[in-house]
C-alpha cells in the first residue's frame, strides 16, 4: 500500500471555478504535510504547508484531518495558470524526514 | 526561490558511459535527496544522505550511486549508462528537524541514453 495516494485526476474545470483535491495517508505517525505543485516536465515548487488548524494563502486552501487522515486542497476562481499537477506529501521525522509523495492530480483549466 | 543547482539540465550520451548528474545546495542544508521520475508518473527516492559521509539507498532501487563529501554537494554518477536510465533526476535538500522541514528541488538534469 502507498503511504500517501491521490485520486490521479485529470480534472477538467473552467475558468472561475472551485475545485478540491483531497489525498490520504497510511501512517498515522506522519508529522508534516505539504502540497506541492508540479508543471510539465518541471520540478516540485512547495504550494503551501498543511496545519491542524487548516490555512488559507490567497485562492488556496489547504486542510487537514488527522482522524481521518486526510489532507484536502481547495483552489477558489481557477485560474489557467492554475493547471499543473498537484502533489500531496507527508512526512515522518523519525524516519530520518522522509518525504512521502503522492503520485499527484492533474489539474487543466479550461478558459 | 531556492537556491539549488543542478547542471547539467540535458544530457544525451552513448550506452556504456560514465556519467555523473551534480547537484549543489547554498542553503547548508544537511539532508539532501535524489529522485527518479519519468514524463507524467510519481516521484520516486533513490538516494539520500543525513549530512557529510552518510548515504542510504532509497525506495526505489538504483544502478546509480552517490556520494556526500562537502554539505552543499551530492553528486550522482552512474558508471555505465542504460537506455532504461533514462528519465529525469531531481535533486532536493531540506533542513535538519525544526518545523521548517520544507523540501527544495533543484531545475532537475533530464537523461537520454542511446
Amino acid at each position: 500500500r502507498k503511504e500517501v495516494e491521490q485520486d490521479p485526476g485529470p480534472f477538467n474545470v473552467p475558468e472561475g471555478a472551485t475545485v478540491a483535491f483531497n489525498c490520504t495517508y497510511s501512517n498515522s505517525a506522519s508529522q508534516s504535510f505539504f502540497w506541492y505543485r508540479q508543471d510539465c516536465r518541471k520540478e516540485p515548487k512547495l504550494l503551501m504547508s498543511v496545519y491542524s488548524s487548516g490555512n488559507e494563502d490567497g485562492r488556496f486552501t489547504a486542510q487537514l484531518n488527522r482522524a481521518s487522515q486526510y489532507i484536502s486542497l481547495l483552489i477558489r476562481d481557477s485560474k489557467l495558470s492554475d493547471s499543473a499537477t498537484y502533489l500531496c506529501v507527508a512526512t515522518l521525522r523519525y524516519n530520518f524526514n522522509k518525504f512521502y509523495f503522492g503520485s499527484g492530480t492533474k489539474l487543466n483549466v479550461k478558459p | 526561490e531556492a537556491d539549488i543547482y543542478q547542471t547539467p539540465r540535458y544530457l544525451v550520451i552513448g550506452t556504456g558511459k560514465k556519467i555523473t548528474l551534480e547537484c549543489s545546495q547554498t542553503m547548508g542544508h544537511d539532508k539532501m535527496y535524489w529522485y527518479q521520475q519519468d514524463p507524467g508518473m510519481e516521484l520516486h527516492l533513490i538516494h539520500y544522505s543525513y549530512g557529510v559521509n552518510s548515504t542510504e539507498k532509497g525506495d526505489l532501487s538504483s544502478e546509480s550511486t552517490v556520494s556526500r563529501i562537502r554539505t552543499e554537494h551530492f553528486p550522482l554518477t552512474l558508471e555505465s549508462a542504460r537506455p532504461s536510465h533514462t528519465s529525469q533526476y531531481l535533486c532536493a535538500s531540506s533542513e535538519s528537524g525544526g518545523s521548517t522541514d520544507t523540501q527544495y528541488f533543484g531545475p532537475g538534469t533530464r537523461l537520454t541514453v542511446l
